[in-house]
């Protein structure tokens, strides 16, 4: 079966960094997104991976390792505002989006 | 602004009740997709339209109903639900399907309770 891990809960002060792993086993692979999800919000496009190495953009750097199956993703300068929930998803070979649970992320001050 | 829009964006129901789901994107793409979101689960993709066309229906009960009458526009029908239903049903749409980096756009959701 097609299976994407990423642990249900992180807890991060503000102004430190945050790393969000994210481990995949699916049937061929096609890349790999980040969205941010805010409570009752939709979720939003954080970044794509497709090639193994980091993506930075701003804050957000995202890591892929193709022979690991594994991504993560680093929040640096937490702020208060990226408490949300953050979706691991992979295109397998069929081109289907498989999805994490998600990984909560609560900043306290 | 993702450029999808859904209404409404709360729903209560009753199990007999019939009601429906509005999705309309703004954003020229030419697939469209229904998922469902429950707590702590992985997002369930429950239809794919491209081209007006359905591709996918993931086993989905015949009480939800899709309708997609153009590329802008999606719907989902609803009737006799149950409360195992309850939970927020998001529209997405991408520029195609079966590409990669294909980048998909959530509408705000539509939070469903059926009572």
């Amino acid at each position: 079966g097609q299976n994407i891990d990423q642990p249900t809960e992180m807890t991060a002060t503000e102004g430190a960094i945050v790393q969000i792993n994210c481990t995949y086993q699916t049937s061929g692979f096609n890349g790999l997104f980040w969205y941010q999800q805010h409570a009752g919000e939709a979720p939003t496009f954080l970044s794509y991976n497709v090639l193994d190495g980091l993506e930075e953009k701003g804050r957000f750097s995202s890591f892929l390792s193709r022979s690991k199956g594994y991504s993560y993703l680093l929040l640096k300068e937490l702020q208060m505002k990226d408490s949300a929930s953050y979706l691991c998803a992979v295109i397998d070979s069929n081109y289907q989006l498989i999805w994490g649970a998600g990984t909560k992320l609560i900043i306290k001050p | 602004e993702t450029g999808v829009t859904q209404t409404p964006r709360h729903l209560v129901m009753g199990m007999t009740n019939k009601k429906s789901l509005k999705c309309e994107q703004h954003l020229g793409h030419n697939a469209m997709y229904w998922y469902k979101q429950s707590a702590k689960k992985p997002l369930e993709l429950m239809f794919v339209y491209n081209f007006k066309e359905q591709t996918e229906n993931n086993s989905v009960p015949s009480r939800f109903s899709p309708e997609c009458p153009n590329s802008s526009h999606l719907f989902l029908h609803l009737h006799t639900l149950q409360p195992e239903d309850s939970a927020l049903y998001l529209c997405a749409s991408s520029r195609t399907l079966g590409d990669t980096g294909n980048t998909i756009y959530f509408g705000e959701g539509s939070w469903l309770t059926v009572v």
